[in-house]
C-alpha cells in the first residue's frame, strides 16, 4: 500500500534553534518527493521538489534530503524563526501508469521566542 | 499575480441544503483538483480535472460533484451536504501535477450542522 508517514507529529523548538523533520514513504513507482509549508488558515506552499537522482535541495533556510534507497526524506530548518511556525507536509508523486500524489499527515512545528 | 481564489472562505450550512464552493485560477493551468483536509489525516483528493470537460474521481468522491466548463473555473458542488462533510477544503492547480508544484487556494472551511 502506498503510504507517506511523517514524524514527529508535532514539535516545539526555541527561536534560533535548528530542527529536522522526517518523512518515510512506501510509494512505487516513485517519481519525486515534495515538501510543502502550510501556515495556519492558509493553503500549502511548495518548498522543494526532488527527483530520484537528487539527494539534497535547499530553499533558503530549508534543506531537504532524499535517500531513495531507504525511502526516507528529511527537511532541515536552520536558525528557526517565529514565522517558521506551520505544518510541513511531505508529498510523494507516483507515476508510470499510476499517476498519483500521496500526502503525509504533516508535522506541526511551533517556534517559541 | 498568480492566484487560486476560493469562495467562500467560511460556510456554515444545514444538512441537505445544496451548496457550491467556487475555485478560479489565473495561471492558465490545465490541471485543477479539490482536496479535503481533516485533523490527523493528510490531504485527500476528492475530484480532479486534467482539462476542460475532463474530470475524474479522486480518493473520496462520494457526496461531491464537479464541473469544468471553462479552463479557469472548477466549482465543487455538494448536492445534499451531511455533517461528515464538515472539513477544510482546498482547490489546487498545476501546469503538470506529477512533475511540478501544486498551487493551492486559501481554503474553505465548511461546517454542516
Amino acid at each position: 500500500k502506498n503510504q507517506v508517514e511523517q514524524s514527529p507529529q508535532s514539535l516545539i523548538i526555541l527561536e534560533g534553534k535548528n530542527c529536522t523533520l522526517q518523512c518515510n514513504y512506501t510509494v512505487s513507482p516513485f517519481s519525486n518527493l515534495r515538501w510543502y509549508k502550510q501556515d495556519t488558515g492558509r493553503g500549502p506552499v511548495s518548498l522543494t521538489i526532488m527527483t530520484f537522482s537528487e539527494n539534497t535541495k535547499s530553499n533558503g533556510r530549508y534543506t531537504a534530503t532524499l535517500d531513495a534507497d531507504t525511502k526516507q526524506s528529511s527537511l532541515h530548518i536552520t536558525a528557526s524563526q517565529l514565522s517558521d511556525s506551520a505544518s510541513y507536509i511531505c508529498v510523494v508523486s507516483a507515476t508510470g501508469g499510476y499517476n498519483k500524489l500521496i500526502f503525509g499527515a504533516g508535522t506541526r512545528l511551533a517556534v517559541h521566542p | 499575480e498568480a492566484q487560486v481564489t476560493q469562495n467562500p472562505r467560511y460556510l456554515i450550512t444545514v444538512t441537505g441544503k445544496k451548496l457550491t464552493v467556487t475555485c478560479s485560477q489565473n495561471m492558465n493551468h490545465e490541471y485543477m483538483s479539490w482536496y479535503r483536509q481533516d485533523p490527523g489525516l493528510g490531504l485527500r483528493q476528492i475530484y480532479y480535472s486534467m482539462n476542460v470537460e475532463v474530470t475524474d474521481k479522486g480518493d473520496v468522491p462520494e457526496g461531491y460533484k464537479v464541473s469544468r466548463k471553462e479552463k479557469r473555473n472548477f466549482p465543487l458542488i455538494l448536492e445534499s451536504p451531511s455533517p461528515n462533510q464538515t472539513s477544510l477544503y482546498f482547490c489546487a492547480t498545476s501546469v503538470a501535477p506529477y512533475n511540478s508544484p501544486l498551487h493551492f487556494g486559501n481554503g474553505t472551511r465548511l461546517t454542516v450542522t
